[in-house]
């Protein structure tokens, strides 16, 4: 079955302390991207990859970082993880650009 | 700067009927729309797109209308189902043109079907 994985399902953690949502894919895909959502913003991207070692910033890229060492694994790493970090995460991976992406389940991150 | 703007938080529709789900852009450079619909604790799944060189997309009960000069597009489902009960984000991309993977997405509109 062609999906998006993500983990974990939900975390809370404290301010500063390190941390990794790890998303992975099994359609091959070239391009993948996390999203946060919150109330009446949508959904912002964060990072997007369009291959291996390829990666670059979407809107709202402070305070996160990327690594894109597989086609498959997109993890999104919180160096310093702020309350302001607070949110719904949700990774997605294309085949192509602008086409269709599919999204992973989504992470609800708590920082306090 | 919100470029692509979904003016109506919810919308409440009667089962069988057709519900309009509308979605505006500023931004002219966008070439391809999607709309993504949401449940509760999931993920957008993508429900329908549409080129910027076509003006209407269907999909059996969900159709797409794009108006490039008045930057508008809205999602028509007809009829309406409460399984259609769900968040739905419109989004926008120039990717096409210039190989920019960046998906811009509105704010969603929360549709309630009505049995």
């Amino acid at each position: 079955e062609a999906q998006v994985t993500q983990n974990p399902r939900y975390l809370i953690t404290v301010t500063g302390k390190k941390l990794t949502v790890t998303c992975s894919q099994n359609m091959n895909h070239e391009y993948m991207s996390w999203y946060r959502q919150d109330p009446g913003l949508g959904l912002r991207q964060i990072y997007y990859s369009m291959n291996v070692e390829v990666t670059d910033k979407g809107d709202v890229p402070e305070g996160y970082k990327v690594s894109r060492k597989e086609k498959r694994n997109f993890p999104l790493i919180l160096e310093s993880p702020s309350p302001n970090q607070t949110s719904l995460y949700f990774c997605a991976s294309s085949r192509d650009r602008g086409t269709r992406a599919f999204f992973g389940q989504g992470t609800r991150l708590t920082v306090v | 700067d919100q470029q692509v703007k979904q003016n109506s938080p919810s919308l409440s529709v009667q089962e069988g009927r057709i519900s309009i789900l509308n979605c505006d852009y500023t931004n002219s450079m966008f070439d391809y729309f999607l709309w993504y619909k949401k449940y509760p604790a999931e993920g957008p799944t993508f429900l329908i797109s549409i080129s910027s060189i076509k003006d209407k997309n269907e999909d059996g009960r969900f159709t797409v209308f794009l108006n490039k000069s008045a930057k508008h597009l809205s999602l028509h489902i007809v009829p309406s189902q409460p399984g259609d009960s769900a968040v739905y984000f419109c989004a926008a991309n120039w990717g096409v043109r210039f190989g920019n993977e960046k998906l811009t997405f509105g704010t969603g509109t929360r549709l309630t079907i009505i049995p």
